[in-house]
Order: structure tokens, then sequence, then C-alpha cells
């Protein structure tokens, strides 16, 4: 079945460093991805959307600025959390969208830690 | 953003027990999902629903469609402890491949 692996699984960092999250497809191509941010004992919340060779939509009140997504190839997208701070700290989920195919596969999401 | 009305946010049942859950919207959906997330995990799909009034089973587990295309349904039948988890709908909209999430059912199955 589609696989969507997602590194780092957890990561701990200090406050105004940088963070990338990388979701790549491995068994298929993912033209589409979707970043997704979840608080403890919250929903998954869409940030952005990202397509192969062009640039991510954002949800509203998402800063493109802050949450740089990068989707260059059909099996890589990043999601890099520039000056990172404590209120950044979630559990970051990608998601791809499967052609032929009206499933979504999620990654194992990346627990962010800000200290 | 945008969340589905999930119901009941929490349970705790008996080993063996069914359960019922449902998501509701204002809105109408071409597509209904039903996830489960264990802790530190990502979602793992249960059921696709496609078509309103769709009634779909996977294993003990059974989804519907709702008719109005504005609801969905998942039940289990006779819980076992490894059903533990947040059970999720997710909701897609026509002219857009995004998914909109519920608010989440806890479910905790008691041995």
């Amino acid at each position: 079945g589609a696989v969507v692996s997602q590194h780092p699984s957890w990561v701990i960092c200090k406050s105004g460093t940088s963070v990338k999250i990388e979701c790549r497809s491995l068994d298929f191509q993912a033209t589409t991805m979707f970043w997704y941010r979840q608080f403890p004992k919250q929903s998954l919340m869409l940030m952005a959307t990202s397509n192969e060779g062009s640039k991510a939509t954002y949800e509203q009140g998402v800063e493109k600025d802050k949450f740089l997504i990068n989707h260059a190839s059909l099996t890589l997208s990043t999601l890099t959390v520039t000056s990172a701070h404590p209120e950044d700290s979630s559990f970051y989920i990608c998601s791809a969208r499967v052609l032929q195919d009206y499933g979504y596969t999620f990654g194992s999401g990346t627990r962010l830690t800000v200290v | 953003g945008q969340q589905l009305n999930q119901s009941p946010q929490s349970m705790f049942i008996q080993e063996g027990e069914d359960v019922s859950m449902n998501c509701t919207s204002s809105s109408i959906f071409n597509t209904w999902l039903w996830y489960k997330q264990d802790p530190g995990e990502g979602p793992v799909l249960l059921i696709a629903l496609y078509k309103a009034g769709e009634l779909t089973s996977n294993g003990r587990l059974t989804a519907q469609f709702g008719i109005t295309r504005k609801d969905s349904f998942l039940n289990i039948s006779a819980s076992i402890p490894s059903d533990v988890g947040i059970y999720f709908c997710a909701g897609q909209t026509s002219g857009t491949y995004k998914y909109i999430f519920g608010t989440g059912t806890r479910l905790k199955v008691l041995a």
C-alpha cells in the first residue's frame, strides 16, 4: 500500500533556530501533500497544501514566511519551521493524496518541542 | 480553520459493547473518511465513503454516509481493548482535494 515516511519522528530545538521536517512517498508519486498541525487533545488543523513544482497554498492565519514548504519532487515535501518559538511546539503531520485512489495516506508525525 | 462537529467527545465503554459516534456539518460533503489515531502516531484510514446513503463495513467497523450529505456515522461492534484511541471523521467538499477534520472522539475500552 501507499506509504508516507516522515522524519524526524521527534525533535527538540532551541528557540530561534529552524527545523526541517521531511515527508517522502515511498512507493507512489505524490503530486499533492498536505501539512497539518495538531495540538494536544485537539484535531488536525490544515496548515497548507503543497503541489509539486509550484508554490504552496497556505490556510488563513498560517504564516508562509514562518512555515516554509518545498515540494521539489514527486516524492518529497518538506516543512521548515523558521525561527521556532515555544508556541510552535506541536505535532506536525503530512498527508499525501494517492493518485488513482481517493485515499489519503498520513505520515507518522513529528513532535516538535521548542525550548 | 473549519472543523466538523463530532460526538461524543469521549467515551468509556466495557469490552464487548458496541460503540457509535457521529460527525455533523453545516456543509455538504462529497466524501467522508474515518480515521483512527493512536498516541504519537499519524491517523490511519479505517473507512472511506463516496456516496450519499452508502453503508460500508471493515471488519467490526461500519460507517454510513448520511443521506443529507452533511453527516456520517461510525459504529464499532464488540469492542476490544485495542480499539482504544481517537477517532476522527474527515469530509471533503467538491472542487477541492482538502479534507476538513472532525473534533475527534476519544474512546477508552475497559477490559
